[in-house]
């Protein structure tokens, strides 16, 4: 039984261009959420997705989207990157009919290098 | 909004021996979920202990277990008989009960000496 699963593993782009980061959740997982770890920090949350639709947004600007697909498979896009947006993204499933008591299973993350 | 705090940024521990990592939170919440989470050199996040507000029982599991003290919104793990696999980053986070986002402190460096 896969994991979560993260693609790219690591990438590098340049300050202003657009990235896509991709995400698959354990199979049986329902809902996508994505967070941004920043050099000796903690993850934040950025939003999280369920049925397609994004269900909470954490404090990110509009420059940071998502999407949901059928398969529940998920994907981030950042544009006009900022070298602040250098960051260990990590996206995390779960189960939707566990309320409150979700447990999210993590992928490895994208580690993401602006120049 | 909710706050994690981990005082602790980097413990060390003989192999062997007993270590407790410490977590304050903040929350105006009654019903909520606490955990920690192990992040190794591979990057991915595992869950370690989770412990539910509303059981006064403390949780445990296997060589991990947790002091939970909710008036005094602490939140401490200790590991027992520690290993070298259990070096690694480890985080403590606040989930509310009908949330769905997780609240990460900025984590606490175990090392492991043999």
């Amino acid at each position: 039984d896969a994991g979560v699963t993260q693609s790219p593993t690591h990438l590098i782009k340049t300050r202003g261009q657009q990235v896509t980061l991709r995400c698959s959740p354990k199979s049986g997982h329902d809902t996508v959420s994505w967070y941004q770890q920043a050099l000796g920090q903690g993850p934040q949350f950025i939003f999280q997705y369920y049925e397609e639709e994004e269900r909470q947004r954490g404090n990110f600007p509009d420059r940071f989207s998502g999407h949901q697909f059928p398969n529940y498979s998920s994907e981030l896009n950042v544009n006009a990157l900022l070298l602040g947006d250098s960051a260990l993204y990590l996206c995390a499933s779960s189960f939707a009919s566990q309320p409150g008591n979700e447990k999210l299973f993590f992928g490895s993350g994208t580690q993401l290098s602006v120049l | 909004a909710q706050t994690v705090t981990q005082s602790q940024p980097e413990m060390s521990v003989q192999e062997a021996e007993t270590v407790t990592l410490s977590c304050t939170y903040d929350t105006s919440e009654s019903d909520y979920y606490l955990f920690w989470y192990k992040q190794p050199p591979s990057r991915q996040m595992i869950l370690v202990i989770r412990q539910e507000a509303y059981k006064q029982q403390n949780a445990t599991e296997n060589r991990f277990s947790v002091n939970f003290q909710k008036a005094a919104k602490s939140f401490s793990l200790k590991i027992s008989d520690s290993q070298l696999g259990d070096a690694a980053m480890y985080f403590c986070a606040y989930k509310g009960r009908y949330g769905n986002k997780l609240v990460f402190g900025a984590g606490t460096i175990l090392r492991v000496k043999s």
